[in-house]
């Protein structure tokens, strides 16, 4: 969707190397959701944020919305292969979470 | 796992017939959703309902019908299947406001020849 742009569009990174992609909305969003893409697979949820300047961690990854909240990033820490896939922002723009409109995603490769 | 099965997993079919995608999930989640992902573009929502017989259009829903009679069934359908609309087809689910993740089915590769 040209609301919710993604970037970059891919990302080539050496394993152990720390990385960030960004999802940036054209206007304010109620809630971001990060989400991760094996090739030929679903999605899989990994985060939700909903407050300006939130922040969320699981594992070795970290997402972060704005203040103004139309900014997300997802940072990984120390890269691995099983990090390799597509991750995919997706915005709640009505409130009432009952549908997402979706980035065009973010490729990301990690070199052994 | 919500416990979504979407089928077929693959098929192809010709220019002009009808197909029909299902989606089906155990969990008795209110909402169902229906996207395509196409390399470029993403995910795109087609439609999705709201409840048995409540259902609305997404934001690429011309060409496609969906049917859901009951909680556990979401029905999409290509009356007349064009080139166009080769894609990869996602079913998700949704419990309702209170959740945060969306489930996703496991994708219907589509292929009209």
């Amino acid at each position: 969707s040209q609301e919710l742009e993604q970037s970059p569009q891919s990302l080539i990174v050496q394993e152990g190397k720390n990385l960030t992609i960004n999802c940036t909305s054209s206007k304010t969003l109620y809630g971001l959701y990060w989400y991760k893409q094996k090739y030929g697979e679903g999605l899989i949820f990994l985060m939700m944020l909903q407050k300006g300047g939130e922040e969320k961690s699981h594992e070795k990854i970290t997402a972060k919305l704005d203040e103004k909240k139309q900014q997300s990033s997802l940072h990984i820490t120390a890269s691995q292969p099983s990090h390799a896939g597509i991750y995919l922002c997706g915005a709640d723009y009505t409130g009432a979470n009952s549908k997402l409109t979706f980035g065009k995603g973010i490729t990301l490769s990690v070199r052994p | 796992d919500a416990g979504i099965t979407q089928s077929p997993r693959h098929k192809v079919t010709e220019t002009g017939t009808p197909v029909t995608l299902r989606c089906h999930q155990t969990e008795n989640h209110r909402y169902m959703y229906w996207y395509r992902q196409d390399p470029g573009h993403g995910l795109r929502l087609i439609h999705y309902s709201y409840g048995v017989k409540d259902t609305d259009k997404g934001e690429v829903s011309d060409g496609y019908s969906v049917s859901r009679s009951k909680t556990e069934d979401f029905l999409l359908t290509l009356e007349s299947a064009t080139s166009s609309q080769t894609s990869v087809y996602f079913c998700a689910t949704w419990v309702g406001r209170g959740a945060q993740d969306y489930t996703f089915g496991s994708g219907t590769r589509l292929t009209v020849v």
